[in-house]
């Protein structure tokens, strides 16, 4: 079956640096998304990669190593807004989207 | 109005009523989405129109009955649901070119759903 795993929870203090990892065994692939999800509203695209390699987005990176089914989100000088939960979805062979579970970012001041 | 927008953004219903949830996207786009968002669960996805076609989940009830009367709305039916139903309904949108899909959602802000 397809699975995406990310880590259900994650604190972190404001200032600091966090990484959010995502794992991924679909039926092929055909690029990795994150989305940032703040309670009670929209998810929003954070970012979008489909070869290897590093995507740097002002505060926010986004990594993908295909041949590990690994990818990880990165946040720089955390903000408190930063508090919200971000979702990791991997398009597959059939250009559907399977989505994790999400992580819930808690920033402390 | 932009993006993706959603009505009602709270519904509260009985488990004999009828309901109709609304999406609707100014963005231009050919695909619109339903999906399901139960807490600490991946989404959901129910339906798919994309470039005028209708793909579903196979395993949402017929409890669930979409419309999708023009590419910029979306309709959700909703009768006889259980208490189970409860979620927030989640609509996108995005801009598919056929053969790739390889395309960006734009989500609306959701539906919370209570079924009592």
């Amino acid at each position: 079956g397809q699975n995406i795993d990310q880590p259900t929870e994650m604190t972190a203090t404001e200032g600091a640096i966090v990484q959010i990892n995502c794992t991924y065994q679909t039926s092929g692939f055909n690029g990795l998304f994150w989305y940032q999800q703040h309670a009670g509203e929209a998810p929003t695209f954070l970012s979008y990669n489909v070869l290897d390699g590093l995507e740097e987005k002002g505060r926010f990176s986004s990594f993908l190593s295909r041949s590990k089914g690994y990818s990880y989100l990165l946040l720089k000088e955390l903000q408190m807004k930063d508090s919200a939960s971000y979702l990791c979805a991997v398009m597959d062979s059939n250009y559907q989207l399977i989505w994790g579970a999400g992580t819930k970012l808690i920033i402390k001041p | 109005e932009t993006g993706v927008t959603q009505t009602p953004r709270h519904l509260v219903m009985g488990m004999t009523n009828k309901k109709s949830l609304k999406c609707e996207q100014h963005l231009g786009h050919n695909a619109m989405y339903w999906y399901k968002q139960s807490a600490k669960k991946p989404l959901e996805l129910m339906f798919v129109y994309s470039l005028e076609e209708r793909v579903e989940n196979n395993s949402v009830p017929s409890r669930f009955s979409p419309e999708c009367p023009n590419s910029s709305h979306l309709f959700l039916h909703l009768h006889t649901l259980q208490p189970e139903d409860s979620a927030l309904y989640l609509c996108a949108s995005s801009q598919r070119t056929s053969g790739t899909g390889t395309d960006t959602q734009y989500f609306g802000p959701g539906t919370r759903l209570t079924v009592l």
